[in-house]
């Protein structure tokens, strides 16, 4: 089973809508990531937490919220969608620097 | 503020060819340097990583990176590209303490017959 996975794998949605990506890990890291990978860009982070009870703002946050609901799991939300939010966004968590990525979530906003 | 460069976009190598792809960072303290694959519709792969000591550090898949600190680069090299080494490779730097990783922009790699 994989270490790290995201849920759902694709989706499609609509301007305005709100919506939640998952992510859960079973490696036992206390730290987890949520990026947004653009063509020509790269990774940008969005959000970050080293434990439960500690939530940061990355790069990128606007539009974004997260929520840390164990050490396992960290949800991303897009509250209100828009098409420039179309992306693919990846989930990881760290040991000593190392990240460790889920298979990401492809997300289209109409 | 830290940063990395990928100056190639795309690179297109022939099978059995030797590969090097660029890297350049800037971090004002010593860094931790990092190269990822991403292969087609998958999640983003360690290859290798350096932290300190031995500049020239090797990697999964025949990989290895050289880092030069008076050129801040990483470059990642390989002496003879497989098929399956396309990809998207992608340079990272973070640091002790600052546990937040930067990427480059990724470079694309073609491999042709």
């Amino acid at each position: 089973d994989a270490d790290v996975t995201q849920t759902p794998r694709n989706r499609i949605t609509k301007t305005g809508k709100r919506i939640m990506l998952e992510c859960s890990q079973t490696k036992g890291h206390d730290r987890m990531y949520w990026y947004r990978q653009d063509p020509g860009l790269g990774l940008r982070l969005i959000y970050y937490s080293f434990d439960v009870k500690d939530i940061n703002k990355g790069e990128i946050s606007d539009g974004y919220s997260v929520s840390r609901q164990a050490q396992a799991k960290f949800s991303l939300s897009l509250e209100s969608a828009i098409p420039n939010q179309t992306a693919l966004y990846f989930c990881a968590t760290s040991d000593l620097l190392i990240l460790y990525f889920g298979p990401g979530t492809r997300l289209l906003v109409l | 503020a830290q940063s990395v460069t990928q100056p190639d976009i795309h690179i297109t190598v022939s099978e059995g060819a030797s590969l090097e792809l660029r890297c350049n960072y800037s971090y004002g303290a010593t860094p931790y340097l990092f190269w990822y694959v991403q292969s087609p519709g998958q999640g983003l792969q360690l290859l290798l990583k350096y932290f300190s000591g031995d500049t020239l550090v090797q990697g999964i898949k025949g990989f290895e990176a050289e880092f030069k600190r008076s050129q801040s680069s990483f470059n990642l090299r390989k002496p003879s590209v497989h098929w399956s080494d396309a990809a998207e490779y992608f340079c990272a730097v973070g640091a002790r303490g600052n546990e937040k990783l930067t990427f480059g922009t990724g470079t694309r790699l073609t491999i042709i017959p």
